[in-house]
């Protein structure tokens, strides 16, 4: 069953907190890309990465990082320096980055408490 | 950065209706691409159409791109409540690597 799963789906963080979200690909695909969708809003692209071991930073990467050891994974750690981290991060792929459709995982919600 | 703004921001159509949803972006691209959210869920991509394509269709879905005027409107033909959701565009801008999206439609089809 191939796809991108996101875990875990709820996520609550103390103010403070250090939080790692996983994504995880069967797709075989080369690229990989994190968002954030506050309500009633778009998504604003935090990092992403074309190839294992390499990634750059997108619009919003402050108090956020990655890591890109492995084809298949992608997670996304929020530090304690991301002052708002409260919303909903999808995580997605593609077959590279050429311009391609991307592959949606089913999000996770992070409440900071 | 977002690009893409749609218009309009909210909709309600009854069922069999037909719903259009337009977006407007800035800068030159390579693509543009329509996805669709349920609630609480990650995105589906609906269509993808090339900077040189002017109209493509998919099922119930019709799409045109106008370069020139820097917008593309996504038409769902004969909606059914099953097509409530939010529809946003995503543009491939040329000479950036990832997909920057608009702030969506919300779109409500009642039965």
């Amino acid at each position: 069953d191939g796809g991108i799963t996101q875990s875990p789906k709820y996520l609550f963080r103390k103010e403070g907190q250090n939080v790692t979200l996983s994504c995880e690909q069967n797709l075989n695909h080369d690229a990989m890309y994190w968002y954030r969708q506050d309500p009633g809003q778009g998504l604003r692209l935090i990092y992403y990465s074309q190839i294992v071991n390499d990634f750059q930073k997108g619009d919003i990467a402050e108090g956020y990082s990655v890591s890109r050891e492995k084809k298949e994974s992608f997670p996304l750690t929020v530090t304690s320096a991301q002052k708002n981290p409260t919303a909903f991060y999808l995580c997605a792929s593609s077959i590279d980055g050429n311009y391609n459709e991307q592959f949606f995982g089913p999000g996770t919600r992070l409440t900071v408490l | 950065s977002q690009q893409g703004e749609e218009d309009p921001q909210a909709l309600s159509i009854q069922e069999g209706e037909n719903a259009t949803m337009n977006c407007s972006y800035k800068t030159s691209i390579n693509n543009l691409q329509w996805y669709r959210q349920n609630s609480g869920r990650g995105l589906v991509h609906l269509i993808l159409i090339r900077s040189n394509e002017r109209e493509k269709h998919s099922g119930r879905l019709r799409v045109t791109l106008d370069t020139s005027k820097k917008s593309s409107s996504l038409l769902i033909t004969a909606s059914r409540a099953a097509d409530t959701a939010s529809y946003f565009c995503a543009t491939w801008d040329t000479g950036r690597r990832a997909l920057t999206f608009g702030s969506g439609t919300r779109l409500q089809v009642q039965p």
